[in-house]
């Protein structure tokens, strides 16, 4: 079974705060990188797809790093807002067409 | 429409029932997902189709049925469900085969009470 991990499970910072997450996965095998974000009574919306040892990519005040070789991602989130309140999930895929997704960090931005 | 739509939004229903979930997409994919989402755990893929043909079932067991009649449609069918299927079911598509890259697209989800 494999496992995708994410730290912290829940993270509460003050608006304008910048913040970050990480999510961690087998190091073997990898194909790709999901990162999603899921507000409450919301469908779960694609931030990012990452594929390739040391990517990075950026929506506007988020971005995202890929380490592979170790087998973790970052997300980073520049200047919090309310809005940006909500569970952000990870998923993992292998060769094997494994697809596992994280727990989630739960985000909550204080006004 | 757009997107992806999931009826109903919530659902109870007693263990002896049968009932339906259904997803629509509306974005012209070739692929559709299912996963469940218990209480307190991650999102659990349960069945994925590519271009009508299921191409994975994650052990689940045969209480939940699948049907996919065209690219655009997505059922699940279940019966005699235990309390410990209650949970939300997720719908999703996305444009490519199973093992590419593509990013996902989620209907809002059922949220399903079993008594």
């Amino acid at each position: 079974i494999l496992n995708v991990e994410q730290s912290p499970q829940s993270l509460h910072v003050q608006e304008g705060d910048s913040t970050n997450f990480t999510c961690s996965f087998p190091s073997s095998n990898f194909y790709a990188l999901h990162w999603y974000r899921w507000e409450t009574a919301k469908s779960p919306e694609a931030l990012f797809v990452m594929t390739l040892n040391g990517d990075e990519k950026k929506k506007g005040r988020i971005s995202a790093t890929l380490n592979t070789k170790e087998g973790y991602s970052y997300l980073y989130i520049k200047g919090s807002q309310p809005e940006d309140s909500a569970t952000y999930l990870c998923a993992f895929r292998d060769y094997g067409q494994n697809f596992v997704f994280g727990p989630g960090t739960r985000l909550s931005v204080l006004p | 429409e757009t997107g992806v739509t999931q009826t109903p939004r919530h659902l109870v229903m007693g263990m002896t029932n049968k009932k339906s979930l259904k997803c629509e997409q509306h974005l012209g994919h070739n692929a559709m997902y299912w996963y469940k989402q218990s209480a307190k755990k991650p999102l659990e893929l349960m069945f994925v189709y590519s271009l009508e043909e299921r191409v994975e079932n994650n052990s689940v067991p045969s209480r939940f049925s699948p049907e996919c009649p065209n690219s655009s449609h997505l059922f699940l069918h279940l019966h005699t469900l235990q309390p410990e299927d209650s949970a939300l079911y997720l719908c999703a598509s996305s444009q490519g085969e199973r093992d590419s890259k593509e990013t996902q697209y989620f209907g809002p989800g059922t949220r399903l009470l079993v008594l």
